[in-house]
């Protein structure tokens, strides 16, 4: 079965500067994709980015990058130009194709991301 | 274009009482989803539909049923609500077009006095 794991319950970082949040997950598949969803105070699960497992080059969307290590199966999240709106619960995620398990993701424990003015 | 909807957004119900949580999605989704959240925990998958007329257990199934008689539709049912099924409980869903990416609704923040 697949674990999520993420080591750090709470981080905090002043507006503007760069943080990096941890996530190692364990799956004997080679084919899988990886996500890291975003949950600010409204509750509402919104997806910061995504990776597919085949694709070697990390993914990036706008201030938000991965660093993507298959063999080491780490996933970090890299927050640059951290802003207060940045504030919220972070949650990495893994997911088997659609056609093995439907889809199914399995989350980390999350962690508390606090940027401060 | 609504996405996924959960009705109700919040409930209390007493040991023992039953209720009904209805997650609809608007863009023909074929994969829906039922998590939960607790404190201190990541989403648990509770059960998940693959279609219309199929339903399957995922991780924490015990005490739940669910119902996917509608494509649009997915049905979450407590039969004997127990204080530990107080929770926050999100629908998904997803389409075979998609990129692998789940749609979640707004969720429902359930306690069992």
């Amino acid at each position: 079965a697949q674990t999520v794991t993420q080591s750090q319950p709470e981080m905090s970082v002043q507006e503007a500067e760069t943080v990096t949040l941890s996530c190692t997950y364990d799956t004997s598949e080679n084919n899988y994709y990886l996500f890291w969803y975003k949950q600010p105070p409204s509750r509402q699960m919104i997806l910061v980015i995504r990776q597919e497992a085949y694709k070697q080059q990390n993914a990036t969307e706008n201030r938000f990058s991965v660093n993507f290590q298959k063999a080491a199966k780490s996933f970090s999240l890299k927050i640059s130009d951290s802003q207060l709106g940045d504030t919220a619960m972070y949650f990495c995620a893994f997911m088997s194709p659609l056609y093995n398990q439907g889809g199914k993701l399995i989350f980390g424990q999350g962690t508390e991301l606090s940027v401060k003015p | 274009n609504a996405g996924v909807t959960q009705t109700p957004k919040f409930r209390v119900l007493k040991t023992g009482q039953s209720m009904t949580l209805l997650c609809a999605q608007d863009m023909n989704h074929e994969y829906m989803y039922w998590y939960r959240q607790d404190p201190g925990m990541g989403l648990r998958l509770i059960h998940y539909s693959v279609g219309e007329g199929t339903t399957a257990k995922g991780e924490v199934p015990d005490g739940y049923n669910v119902s996917r008689l509608k494509k649009q539709n997915f049905l979450l049912g407590l039969e004997s609500a127990a204080p530990s099924q107080t929770s926050v409980y999100f629908c998904a869903s997803q389409g075979l077009a998609e990129l692998y990416e789940q749609y979640f609704g707004p969720g429902t923040r359930l306690t069992v006095t």
